[in-house]
């Protein structure tokens, strides 16, 4: 089965430098990748998600990048603020064509403090 | 709408005791799932569905039985609790699972039970 791995596990930036978040996939059939986020008791939330057919996509302050021929992909945020503290999760899925039914499976996470 | 729900919110069961956590998705959503969350091991998830009547094994299935009668309700029964299954769990539904739809869809988590095992 797919296996991500994320690092790093715990970030701190300075308000207003940037920050990234890289994770690694196994399975070449993964063709999607989104990133959650997740405030201290709040639900995770999709933040981003990137298809495998395109190499980067931006919004506003986050953008993710995909390396296909390396089987990783990265989460950039820049002019961090102190709202931007949360855990961090990539995922992949594989594309229905592949036979799987629509299952995500998650990095371990990462803790990101952005100190004032 | 309001989205995913989950119940209870908290609960604390005694080991060898049995109980179901309830989940409900009011967005006709055909993939449901369940999640544990453990500290530093992210999200792994327990069982899923892809329709009422049709439900499947995830990574960590065991000591966990699910149904799904309707399309609405995932219900997830932990049938002899243990101190290991201590966690934060979560229910999360998406959209669509037919081999027709090109689009991929976000999925949505309910806002989680903490349940704890003593």
């Amino acid at each position: 089965g797919e296996n991500v791995e994320q690092h790093p596990s715990t970030l701190s930036v300075q308000e207003g430098d940037s920050a990234v978040i890289k994770c690694t996939y196994s399975d070449s059939a993964s063709n999607y990748f989104p990133w959650y986020k997740q405030e201290l008791g709040k639900r995770p939330q999709l933040i981003i998600d990137i298809r495998s057919n395109v190499g980067e996509k931006k919004d506003q302050r986050i953008a993710v990048t995909l390396n296909k021929t390396a089987k990783h992909f990265s989460l950039h945020i820049t002019e961090t603020q102190p709202e931007d503290s949360a855990v961090y999760f990539c995922a992949a899925r594989r594309g229905i064509s592949s036979g799987s039914a629509r299952q995500l499976t998650f990095g371990s996470g990462t803790q990101l403090t952005v100190l004032p | 709408n309001a989205g995913v729900t989950q119940t209870p919110k908290f609960q604390v069961l005694k080991t060898g005791q049995s109980m179901t956590l309830q989940c409900a998705q009011d967005m006709n959503h055909e993939y449901m799932s369940w999640y544990r969350q453990d500290p530093g091991m992210g999200l792994r998830l327990i069982h899923y569905s892809v329709g009422a009547g049709i439900t499947d094994q995830g990574e960590v299935p065991n000591g966990y039985n699910v149904s799904r009668s309707t399309t609405e309700d995932f219900p997830l029964r932990l049938l002899s609790a243990a101190p290991s299954q201590t966690s934060v769990y979560f229910c999360a539904s998406s959209p669509h699972t037919s081999r027709r739809q090109s689009s991929y869809n976000e999925q949505f988590f309910g806002p989680g039970t903490r349940l704890t095992v003593l």
